[in-house]
Parts: C-alpha cells; structure tokens; sequence
C-alpha cells in the first residue's frame, strides 16, 4: 500500500491563480479530510468527507472547494489564490468510526505571491 | 466548543533527561485522544491514542501518556529523551464520530548532546 499521496510537494500561485492540490488514498478508507498547517496555530479542517458525494466544510473553508467523486480521490481546488493561503497542506484519511486513526500524508507546501 | 490546549511552544531537554509534553483538552463527551510527531519536513505519525479503559496508554518510540479526566490532561511522557525525539509534537482531540480532529497548537522539542 502507498498509503495516503498528495501531489505536488512543493507549489508557487501568483495572487488570483487557481490549482487543484491532488490527495489519493488506496486504503479503501471511507473518511477523508484536508488540513493546513500554520506556524502557532497547529493544524486546522478545512474540508471533509465521510464517503463518496459527501462533503462537508471544516473550521477554515472560505477560499476552498473539494469534491469526492471515488473512494480514493479527495483533490482540494484553491479558487483564487491569496497570499493568507500560504501554508503547509496535509490530506488524511482513516475508516469511518472515532477509534480509527487518520493517516497523513506527506504534505504540500504551497506559497502564494 | 471543543479546543485542545499545548502550554508550551517550545521545550529544550538534554539528551538522556525525561521528559512530559502537557496538553489540555476542553470537550464535553468520552474524548477520544491522541499524540502525533512531526519531524522536520515530513508529515505526522501517531505516536499513541487513548479511547477508554487504562489510563495509562503506551506508544511507539518508547512514549507513553496518561488520561487524567479530572484534570482534563494527556500528557505525554517518555524517561529517557534521544537526540533523534527532536520534533514537533501535537495533541489531538477527536470530534464526534467522525474522523474530524482538533489539534493543539504543537511543542516543539530540542535536544541538547
């Protein structure tokens, strides 16, 4: 198992571009949830999605779109970008239930000019 | 509101010396918690969980913590700090059913040789 991917590892916007961050898992976990990490603020929800065709926002969603058309796939759209959405992102997924953990992957750091 | 509370930023231990990261949660149910580690660059990695039944949980890495319901804590301990236990260290509470986590706002753990 790969376990959770995120591509790219590393992004540059220009204020007002848009992007799709990509997040895969191939663990057959129903949950799926998008965070971004802030210097002091530790990580925040942005997104989720407890099974394909739901979503749902998190704590900071304003400037962000998600989908969930398969299992594996959870891609997270930056609409148009702003420099406040400069961050570290992490995609995470786990079994639907409080007990299962959320696995994380590697992480995308985005910086926007 | 669920909030998830790490006092300290940042901590410096000497190699070989114990060490307790605290944390504090705020959550109105049976919470469900849980210690992440994140080193440089890389994404976080769960170090242990609490659900119910002992207080006293163990983790990898030789981490342990323990659930104080009264105090509304689970810090993290280890007795012997190694130079490569040089991370970040966010606490973690699980909201609802779901898999939607609360984090801390992370310690951040040097090492002196």
């Amino acid at each position: 198992n790969a376990g959770v991917t995120q591509t790219p590892k590393f992004q540059v916007l220009k204020t007002g571009q848009s992007m799709t961050l990509q997040c895969a898992q191939d663990m057959n976990h129903e949950y799926m949830s998008w965070y971004r990490q802030d210097p002091g603020m530790g990580l925040r929800l942005i997104h989720y999605s407890v099974g394909a065709g739901i979503t749902d926002q998190g704590e900071v969603p304003n400037g962000y779109n998600v989908s969930r058309s398969t299992t594996e796939d959870f891609p997270l759209r930056l609409l148009s970008a702003a420099p406040s959405q400069t961050s570290v992102y992490f995609c995470a997924s786990s079994l639907a239930g409080a007990t299962y953990e959320q696995y994380f992957g590697p992480g995308t750091r985005l910086t926007v000019t | 509101a669920q909030s998830v509370t790490q006092p300290d930023i940042h901590i410096t231990v000497s190699e070989g010396a114990s060490l307790e990261l605290r944390c504090n949660y705020s959550y109105g149910a049976t919470p469900y918690l849980f210690w992440y580690v994140q080193s440089p660059g890389q994404g976080l990695q769960l170090l242990l969980k609490y659900f119910s039944g002992d207080t006293l949980v163990q983790g990898i890495k030789g981490f342990e913590a323990e659930f104080k319901r009264s105090q509304s804590s689970f810090n993290l301990r280890k007795p012997s700090v190694h130079w490569s236990d040089a991370a970040e260290y966010f606490c973690a509470v699980r909201q609802g059913q779901g898999g939607k986590l609360i984090f801390g706002q992370g310690t951040e753990l040097s090492v002196k040789p």
